[in-house]
Parts: C-alpha cells; sequence; structure tokens
C-alpha cells in the first residue's frame, strides 16, 4: 500500500554540523512533498515543500533533494543548531487525492552542544 | 492573524466514556483536516472538509467517530464510546484552498483512555 517511511528513527548530531535525514516513499503518483517539524508540545510546523518536477529547492539554511528515480526524498539542515532538536516528519499528498497528508514515522533529531 | 487552536489540550478518560475534541481553523481556512498520532507510529489522515462538507473520510476508523464542522467554521470530532486504542495525539490542519496548500496544523490534543 502507500506508505511514506524515514530510513532512521533517531539522529543525533553535533552543534555546528550538518544533518540530513532521509525518507523513502512508495507512491510514484505522488507530486508535492513536505517536511515538518513538530517540537515537543506543539504540532508539526511546516518546514520546506518540494514539487515532483523539482529535484531540489533552498531554504533559510535547509534543503530538500528528491531523487524520484529511486523515491527518495531528503532534507538537510546546515550548521545545526539545539532549536533544531525536533521530530522530523516527512509527507507526500498524493495527485488528486483532496489533499490529505500521508506522513512518515517521524525522525528525532538531538543537536549535542 | 491566530493559528489553529484546539480544544482541550489534553483529556484523560476512562473506556467507554465518550470526549469531543473542538478545532478552530485559521479564519478564511475552507479546508479542515483531521489527523491522529498513535504512540510510536505516523501521523495518520482521518478526514477533511471543505467547508461543511465532508470532501474524504476515508481515514475514519470506524463508526465511533464523528466529525462535524456546522457552518465551516470550527469543527468537533467525538469519539463514543472511547476504546484504550482511540490513545493518541488528534491534530488538526487547516488550509485556504485545497490541495497542494501549506496545511497549517495545531498543537493537538493530547487523548488518554484508561
Amino acid at each position: 500500500g502507500e506508505s511514506v517511511g524515514l530510513h532512521l528513527p533517531t539522529l543525533s548530531v553535533q552543534e555546528g554540523d550538518n544533518s540530513i535525514i532521509n525518507c523513502a516513499y512508495s507512491n510514484s503518483a505522488s507530486d508535492y512533498f513536505i517536511w515538518y517539524k513538530q517540537e515537543s508540545g506543539k504540532g508539526p510546523q511546516f518546514i520546506i515543500d518540494i514539487r515532483s518536477n523539482m529535484d531540489k529547492r533552498q531554504g533559510q539554511r535547509v534543503t530538500v533533494l528528491l531523487n524520484k528515480t529511486v523515491k527518495h526524498l531528503s532534507l538537510q539542515i546546515a550548521a545545526t543548531q539545539p532549536g533544531d532538536s525536533a521530530v522530523y516528519f516527512c509527507a507526500e499528498i498524493p495527485y488528486n487525492q483532496g489533499g490529505k497528508l500521508i506522513f512518515g514515522q517521524g525522525t528525532e533529531l538531538s543537536v549535542k552542544p | 492573524e491566530a493559528g489553529v487552536t484546539q480544544f482541550p489540550s489534553h483529556s484523560v478518560i476512562e473506556k467507554g466514556q465518550t470526549v469531543t475534541l473542538r478545532c478552530d481553523p485559521i479564519s478564511g481556512h475552507d479546508n479542515l483536516y483531521w489527523y491522529r498520532r498513535v504512540m510510536g507510529k505516523e501521523i495518520k489522515f482521518l478526514l477533511h472538509f471543505v467547508k461543511e462538507s465532508k470532501q474524504d473520510e476515508s481515514g475514519m476508523p470506524n463508526n465511533r467517530f464523528l466529525a462535524e464542522r456546522t457552518g465551516g467554521t470550527y469543527s468537533t470530532l467525538k469519539v463514543q464510546p472511547a476504546e484504550l486504542e482511540d490513545s493518541g495525539v488528534y491534530f488538526c490542519a487547516s488550509s485556504r484552498s485545497g490541495a497542494g496548500d501549506t496545511q497549517y496544523f495545531g498543537p493537538g490534543t493530547r487523548l488518554t483512555v484508561l
């Protein structure tokens, strides 16, 4: 069935290092992908998105890469800071399904000072 | 502009009781979504309203769950009777338009069924 999954449930990095969070998806019909950040006690917060006609998109300190050949999505965070500690979810929106998000399990990022 | 709000933030009830969760979307957002995250698992879609109409309720687990959005503003999600497996965090999200528009999430309601 349709699923979006993450390779690692936890990731620990040193402050200042770059972080890479990975995600695999199975629905080749999806045309829109989003990364969300969830801090403790809060709801998921939009970070960055990418359409299926792109393979890379950059934001402030974050970059999302999309490899449609292997159905792989990644989030790169440059110069990771303690405030980046959170659970990160990838999500996809399958084409023509009204906009519902299909989430992956989530990766917990821990930043060591 | 106020974000999506949810009430209550926490609810602890006993099996067999009824609980009603409320979501107030961002003003002007016609699209309202309910999701839930059961312990240790991914966030899963429950249903989608466009204004007061249910656009997609394919994620609703069973008929113990009832969602409404009278008047197309706030929404309620009632669980009756609650079971142990209903425990989790229930999120509401809203967007101005449908597919492809950013969904803004509320802080969630943590439901514990004992």
